[in-house]
């Protein structure tokens, strides 16, 4: 069964801490993989994607993840956060065309 | 370049009337997805369209639910005698299906049933 796990619903960080939010997956296929970030009232924007090409994958807004198959993760991060980067986070995994989605991370910044 | 776009961004209904959400998509994809987000969840799929062609339904999609995607362009999704659970951010997404099934997403529509 396609499944995929966002570990922790809230993450808080310090304005220029590292951000990392945590996905594992569950595929009987390689997995084609994503990151999207919800603004509050908004749709879904693609911030990266893993297509079996790359296991390091850049993304938009200085966001990066790694594919890692050994550990079945996927997880995101950012080596400096901003204010800006407050929203809410969901890994994805693409299940025969369709996307199945993890329940979301809200990220909190501080200043 | 435009985006997906849906109509309306809001609405409030009361239970038991039948509502219609419209999406357009990204104009050269042949692709158009439907999910579903309920308030502190990820999106669920609903169904999808290959161009005209309604190819997948959730079983999340109940009999009250039809969509519709006439000539393979804009997308309708009805909700027939609207219950208080069908309150949810409705989202439409298009692709080109191809390209590793990139999904670009609409604003959604946010409906509330009272």
């Amino acid at each position: 069964a396609q499944s995929v796990t966002q570990l922790g619903s809230h993450v808080s960080v310090s304005e220029g801490a590292l951000v990392l939010l945590r996905c594992n997956y569950s595929s009987s296929v390689p997995p084609y993989l994503f990151w999207y970030v919800q603004y509050p009232n908004q749709g879904l924007q693609l911030l990266l994607k893993y297509t079996s090409a790359a296991t390091l994958v850049k993304g938009i807004n200085g966001f990066e993840a790694e594919f890692k198959k050994s550990e079945t993760s996927f997880h995101l991060t950012k080596p400096s956060a901003h204010m800006s980067d407050a929203a809410e986070y969901f890994c994805a995994l693409d299940s025969w065309g369709k996307l199945q989605f993890g329940a979301g991370t809200q990220v909190v910044v501080t200043p | 370049d435009t985006g997906v776009s849906q109509d309306p961004r809001h609405k409030i209904t009361k239970r038991g009337q039948n509502v219609t959400f419209r999406c357009d998509p990204i104009s050269e994809h042949n692709r158009l997805y439907w999910y579903r987000q309920t308030l502190g969840q990820g999106p669920e799929f609903l169904t999808y369209f290959q161009n005209e062609a309604q190819l997948e339904k959730s079983r999340l999609l109940s009999d009250r639910f039809s969509a519709e995607r006439p000539k393979g362009s804009f997308s309708t999704l009805e909700i027939q005698r609207t219950e208080q659970g069908d309150s949810a951010m409705y989202l439409c997404a298009s692709s080109t299906g191809t390209d590793s099934y990139e999904q670009y997403f609409g604003p959604g529509t946010r409906l509330t049933v009272t």
